[in-house]
């Protein structure tokens, strides 16, 4: 399952404080993608980008931000401003239609 | 924007019965629908996807069909096997979205042997 990573496994964090989640991927892929999965209501997406330096809000992008300053990496920012932050976070790509998961990063708002 | 519902949220089949996930989408300019399969603690993988112009789609056990006029989609697993148990999100993709997806609910289908 190589090919795209996101660190960390499991990330908690204060309430108040950003927390900034890693994606990173080797497959050249242009198009990148964050998602949130909560139980029982499937993938939400928060952000994506289809090329380097540009990117677009999805449906859920508030309390959120990114950056795409490099093709591989596509790191995500959750802010202070995100009230109900504690989620599973996905990180995807994809160069046409298939789109490629990371393994996910757990986060936990204490 | 694009709405996707899925049903149902979970099912249940014994070992080699068939298993039916159906899926409905909201915006009549999409134009293609995968499948993702998610077993627990790993990440969703592609499993089969329909693009428009075609009614259904067929690989080994799992296939796939749409109605366009309806607006609707399916997953059809046939002979289900214990390995199958895992959740499922049906997803849509409007034509001038770039590769955006809009995802269903999610399916938790569970084979008992």
């Amino acid at each position: 399952d190589g090919g795209i990573t996101q660190s960390p496994k499991y990330l908690f964090r204060k309430e108040g404080q950003n927390v900034t989640l890693s994606c990173e991927q080797n497959l050249n892929h242009d198009a990148m993608y964050w998602y949130r999965q909560d139980p029982g209501q499937g993938l939400r997406l928060i952000y994506y980008s289809q090329i380097v330096n540009d990117f677009q809000k999805g449906d859920i992008a508030e309390g959120y931000s990114v950056s795409r300053e490099k093709k591989e990496s596509f790191p995500l920012t959750v802010t202070s401003a995100q009230k109900n932050p504690t989620a599973f976070y996905l990180c995807a790509s994809s160069r046409e239609d298939e789109q490629f998961f990371g393994p996910g990063t757990r986060l936990t708002v204490l | 924007g694009e709405n996707v519902e899925q049903h149902p949220s979970t099912l249940s089949v014994q070992e080699g019965d068939s298993a039916v996930i159906k899926c409905t989408y909201s915006d009549s300019a999409s134009n293609y629908f995968p499948w993702y399969k998610q077993e627990l603690g790993k990440r969703p993988q592609l499993i089969i996807d329909i693009r428009s112009n075609v009614g259904e789609k067929k690989d080994q056990r799992i296939a796939v069909t749409l109605n366009k006029t309806a607006k609707h989609f399916s997953l059809h697993i046939t002979e289900t096997q214990p390995e199958d148990s895992a959740v499922y999100f049906c997803a849509a993709r409007r034509d001038n979205a770039g590769n955006m997806l809009t995802f269903g609910g999610g399916t938790r289908l569970m084979v008992k042997p």
